[in-house]
């Protein structure tokens, strides 16, 4: 069975400094990797997704990850946060192509200080 | 991006109630739709995967009694908790998608349920 850890609970950043949002993932066959992106009291919001290709993978609002399978992570980076970037970040796993179950890390929290 | 609803965002029931979760994709069709759970300050928890026109998959610990899906189009899948109790407050969120493979899953803003 696959899975996913993101082992920060919490990162803090100062706003216009680089981000990184942490994620390691376990599965069995080609990983199907995501990030989505909670704000409080909504559902989530995809951010990007590898299925193959180049291991830089760029998303929405600046974010891009990047695979890298010799370390099983998939890191979300951003190059200049921005104060509304702070919410919590899920990072997801589906492994092979007809595996429709996804798994979620436990997520971290964000907080982007001015 | 693909646009998922969620039907009510907000519910307060008496305990011993049953409540009906309506999920929709409004601009594509679902071949495959997926019933979450979120705790305060924890991540999703699977409960049950739905496929249009067949039964639910649910997973191990998840009383598909107690949580009834109905997946009766290809854009509109149901969840009905059943008897609730304080004990099933939650968020619970519905996800989206084309088919099970490479397709994105597209989720729904949530429905926050308490049980009193």
């Amino acid at each position: 069975a696959q899975s996913v850890a993101q082992p920060e609970d919490q990162v803090n950043v100062a706003e216009g400094n680089p981000l990184t949002v942490k994620c390691t993932y376990s599965v069995s066959g080609n990983p199907y990797l995501f990030w989505y992106v909670q704000y409080p009291n909504r559902g989530l919001q995809f951010l990007l997704k590898y299925i193959t290709g180049d291991n830089l993978v760029k998303g929405s609002y600046g974010f891009e990850a990047e695979f890298n399978k010799s370390q099983t992570s998939f890191h979300l980076k951003k190059p200049s946060a921005l104060v509304s970037d702070s919410a919590l970040y899920f990072c997801a796993v589906r492994g092979g192509y007809n595996n429709n179950d996804m798994r979620f890390g436990a997520g971290t929290r964000l907080t982007v200080k001015p | 991006g693909a646009v998922v609803s969620q039907h009510p965002s907000r519910v307060i029931c008496k305990s011993g109630t049953s409540v009906k979760i309506e999920c929709r994709s409004l601009d594509f069709q679902a071949t495959t739709m997926f019933w979450y759970r979120q705790f305060p300050k924890q991540s999703l928890m699977l409960m049950a995967t739905s496929n249009e026109g067949s039964k639910a998959t649910y997973e191990q610990g998840v009383e598909k009694d107690k949580f009834l899906i109905n997946h009766a189009s290809l854009t509109l899948s149901t969840l009905t908790v059943t008897s609730a109790h304080p004990e099933d407050s939650s968020f619970y969120i519905c996800s989206a998608a084309l088919t099970g493979g490479t397709d994105t899953q597209y989720f729904g803003p949530g429905t926050r349920l308490t049980v009193l």
